[in-house]
């Protein structure tokens, strides 16, 4: 079955305490994103790759950090997890073959609380 | 940049009855438009999509959306809705983010409440 799993689903931490959040995806797709979904404010974007090892900022990439060393890992890294990163995060990928008209297919979520 | 604008955070209706859901989007060219779901405890899926010819786009589980230029509008509707269709409706649109890379940015989501 096709699919994006991301662990864990769910996380408590404590500030300051580094994590990693783990994505793969079994589709061979090249593109790969992290989003973070919050109340009211729709999903932003954290980080994407375009390919093994081209990985970019997206629109809110601050105290973030990610790695592409295989195609179907995206792990999201939180060096100093603070509380303004509790959130609801998804990890996305999709083929790069049709450029912006690709459909984006998404992880179930993994939902943080950072005390 | 690109810009997503859905009008109303909320939208409450009748079992039976039309829905519309309205996306806005700015872009200074042409659009690839996306519209995603999002089911109670779930990951996002996509509902439907336009990337270009007809501007009538029909989707999953009765939706469907009409691109208009003019109007810089995507909005979303369903003649009849169903009790199952209660979830949050995302509407995206993909932009070039430079370095041949694209970017997907989402407006901030209706949550569609069903009333039976």
């Amino acid at each position: 079955e096709a699919q994006v799993t991301q662990n864990p689903r769910y996380l408590i931490t404590v500030t300051g305490k580094k994590l990693t959040v783990t994505c793969s995806q079994n589709m061979n797709h090249e593109y790969m994103s992290w989003y973070r979904q919050d109340p009211g404010l729709g999903l932003r974007q954290i980080y994407y790759s375009m390919n093994v090892e081209v990985t970019d900022k997206g629109d809110v990439p601050e105290g973030y950090k990610v790695s592409r060393k295989e195609k179907r890992n995206f792990p999201l890294i939180l060096e100093s997890p603070s509380p303004n990163q509790t959130s609801l995060y998804f990890c996305a990928s999709s083929s790069r073959a049709g450029g912006f008209q690709e459909t984006q297919y998404f992880g179930p979520g993994t939902r943080l609380l950072v005390l | 940049a690109q810009s997503v604008t859905q009008l109303g955070s909320h939208v409450s209706v009748s079992e039976g009855a039309l829905v519309l859901l309205r996306c806005n989007y700015s872009s200074s060219v042409p659009p690839y438009l996306f519209w995603y779901v999002q089911y109670p405890n779930q990951g996002l899926q996509l509902l439907l999509k336009y990337t270009t010819g007809a501007t009538l786009v029909k989707g999953i589980n009765g939706f469907e959306a009409e691109f208009k230029k003019s109007e810089t509008s995507f909005h979303l509707t369903k003649p009849s809705a169903h009790m199952s269709d209660a979830a949050e409706y995302f509407c995206a649109v993909s932009s070039y983010s430079g370095a041949g890379s694209y970017q997907l940015t989402f407006g901030k989501g209706t949550k569609l409440s069903v009333i039976p």
